[in-house]
């Protein structure tokens, strides 16, 4: 029974490169969300997705960031010319369908961006 | 004002002692509640949601919740040193999570 996955867990890039992290879903669960824990802060929601639909992606900033959750494969977040300010923990969480109003959101171990 | 805001910590509590942890919200509309517990490093992981008013027990942790308030709270009786970790509460405002900054807890041996 595997929780969420994230891969990588940890991510090391340049200034200017770019990042992309994988998430796939708990099985049975079709909504993905991403969120971002930046050093000494809380959690932010970044976006949340169903298959092949992005349903909510006010928190992602508007340059740079972008995801998606494919028919087929995992979810990614994708960040394009990473600065420092990237650096951060990025975590998925997942839901099964039809929890809309109880929401309960199971997170993978996830992804540690370091930009240098 | 912020969404989500937390007891400031850091809370020290003696093993066996009831540890409890403040959480209050903004949006009147919020329907669910969670708890979230987080060690050093790791992800948060789900101890406990609430959405009716009054508490909910499950193990050593009991959640409170009081709508008319806009109050929720965590008690963590006969708190064990394993116990020490940062807790998040969490509100579900249309399927996102507004997280709090959490209240860090160390149970002291």
């Amino acid at each position: 029974n595997a929780g969420v996955m994230q891969n990588p867990r940890h991510l090391v890039r340049r200034r200017g490169q770019e990042a992309r992290l994988r998430c796939s879903p708990m099985k049975g669960h079709s909504h993905v969300y991403w969120y971002r824990q930046l050093p000494e802060e809380g959690l932010k929601f970044m976006v949340y997705l169903q298959k092949e639909n992005i349903i909510d992606e006010s928190g992602m900033p508007k340059e740079r960031f972008s995801a998606e959750f494919p028919k087929e494969g995992p979810s990614i977040l994708r960040i394009q010319q990473v600065v420092r300010g990237d650096s951060a923990a990025y975590f998925c969480a997942s839901s099964p369908p039809g929890q809309d109003r109880y929401n309960e959101q199971f997170f993978g171990p996830g992804t540690r961006l370091t930009v240098l | 004002q912020k969404e989500v805001e937390q007891n400031s910590g850091p809370l020290s509590v003696p093993e066996g002692a009831i540890a409890s942890l403040n959480c209050t919200y903004s949006d009147r509309g919020s329907q669910s509640f969670f708890w979230y517990r987080q060690y050093s490093g790791k992800s948060p992981e789900l101890i406990m949601f609430i959405y009716s008013n009054g508490d909910k027990e499950d193990g050593r942790f009991t959640a409170q919740l009081n709508k008319a308030s806009q109050y929720v709270s965590l008690l963590i009786r006969d708190s064990q040193p394993s116990d020490s970790a940062t807790y998040l509460c969490a509100v579900n405002n249309d399927y996102k999570l507004s997280f709090g900054a959490g209240t860090t807890v160390t149970v002291r041996a």
